[in-house]
């Protein structure tokens, strides 16, 4: 069973179009959850953490928000450039250091 | 740049020789990790340095994967014997604590 799932798999929109991911885990004991952007043949690139339920984090156009089994980025009035796939990751206490990844969501921003 | 660098960018080998990687983390990050990710999945965890001990392994590293931080800064991850299915990016990175990791551009690595 995917430990981190994330939804929807792609996601078009068109320029100035609000709109939201998510990600979605069942493990237990969060040591953190975090959100990454990765643009093709890069490596991923670091947004936001959050740590507790009812937590926000914003930076530009994205805004991250926590509840307890699931997180979601909100993109307000998007740009092309916000095109990229966007990844979801989670620290687990039984799992040390390592982070869980789901597989990500391909955005895709028309003008 | 002070980002996590990594050495080659791409890599195309012949099905059963040897290859090996190196990562330069930031340098103030005595955390480093090494991810693997294949086509329209997220990265995957084979193995974390804290300074030059290796506190964790994934059971995706086979035996004939190694990885190294023998003073606690760079690293080096090689494959041994590479098959096919080893084709995948490679990617480390670094933190200063448990919790943000910030990645490197990766090694794009091509068995034939």
């Amino acid at each position: 069973e995917d430990q981190v799932t994330q939804s929807p798999e792609a996601l078009r929109l068109q320029e100035g179009e609000s709109s939201s991911l998510n990600c979605s885990y069942t493990v237990s004991g969060l040591r953190g959850l975090f959100w990454y952007r990765q643009d093709p043949g890069k490596g991923p690139e670091f947004l936001f953490t959050l740590y507790s339920a009812g937590e926000e984090k914003e930076k530009e156009r994205l805004k991250a928000t926590l509840t307890k089994k699931e997180s979601f980025l909100h993109i307000t009035a998007p740009k092309p450039e916000d095109s990229a796939t966007y990844l979801c990751a989670v620290r687990f206490r039984e799992y040390g250091n390592k982070l869980v990844f789901g597989a990500g969501t391909i955005l895709r921003v028309k003008s | 740049d002070t980002g996590v660098s990594q050495d080659p960018r791409h890599k195309i080998t012949k099905r059963g020789q040897n290859v090996t990687f190196r990562c330069d983390p930031i340098s103030e990050h005595n955390r480093l990790y090494w991810y693997r990710q294949t086509l329209g999945q997220g990265p995957e965890f084979l193995t974390y340095f804290q300074n030059e001990a290796q506190l964790e392994k994934s059971r995706l590293l086979s035996d004939r994967f190694s990885a190294e931080r023998p003073k606690g800064s760079f690293s080096t991850l090689e494959i041994q014997r590479t098959e096919q299915g080893d084709s995948a990016m490679y990617l480390c990175a670094s933190s200063p604590q448990p919790n943000e990791q910030f990645f490197g551009p990766g090694t794009r690595l091509t068995v034939l």
